[in-house]
């Protein structure tokens, strides 16, 4: 079974602190991919990786930042974080040959206060 | 404009009955594909059911079936005999050709009533 693990399930942080999500998938798939989701909003792409050291900007962007530095981890950084940034994070994860579905992560719940 | 639309916020349903989550979607790609994904409480998305736009049938997996009405832009999600373990949060979800990306709805709450 695909596996993708979140390093926290629950975080609470205070505005202006720096944030670091991360994201661990065991399948060696070559896509990682970082949402948000919001009541009302669905799941919105932030940012996502199709290789080590690549990374693309999704939908909604600003005020984060990625890293890729090995295959299997999908870092989500918060430079400074915010209290319109309290939302639940998504890491998912696919192979490149195959797009019929993405594997998600089961969240983090941030709290910004 | 969005381009997937579940127009349904919240559903109730009676337990062994049948329901129909609705989808619509807008693509001007000739390739594409369309996703259902369950979020329980929980939170973790388990994905449901794939449906490509060149496969001929509907797509099915075991209660779960896609009603794909090619023509009109939807991908209808119909579960079967519901059971109480079927409440959760359901998203809708579609891939565009050659993208990595998926594009998703805003969810329909399902409730299963005994």
């Amino acid at each position: 079974d695909v596996k993708v693990t979140q390093s926290s399930r629950y975080l609470v942080k205070r505005t202006g602190e720096k944030v670091f999500l991360e994201c661990v998938q065991d399948m060696d798939h070559e896509n990682m991919f970082w949402y948000r989701q919001d009541p009302g909003l669905g799941l919105r792409l932030i940012y996502f990786s199709y290789d080590v050291k690549m990374k693309e900007k999704g939908d909604i962007p600003e005020g984060y930042s990625v890293s890729r530095e090995k295959k299997e981890r999908f870092s989500l950084i918060l430079e400074s974080a915010s209290t319109n940034q309290t939302s639940m994070y998504l890491c998912a994860s696919s192979p490149a040959t195959s797009l019929k579905t993405q594997y998600f992560g089961p969240g983090t719940r941030l709290l910004v206060l | 404009a969005q381009k997937i639309t579940q127009t349904q916020p919240g559903m109730f349903v009676q337990e062994k009955e049948a329901v129909t989550l609705d989808c619509t979607y807008d693509t001007s790609d000739q390739s594409y594909g369309l996703f259902w994904y369950k979020q329980p409480s929980s939170g973790e998305m388990i994905f449901l059911i794939y449906q490509g736009s060149y496969d001929e049938q509907n797509a099915t997996e075991g209660r779960y079936s896609l009603n794909f009405q090619k023509a009109r832009k939807s991908a209808n999600l119909v579960i079967s005999a519901s059971q109480l373990g079927d409440s959760a949060m359901y998203f809708c979800a579609m891939r565009e050709d050659g993208g990595n990306k998926l594009t998703f709805g805003t969810g329909t709450q399902l409730k299963v009533e005994l």
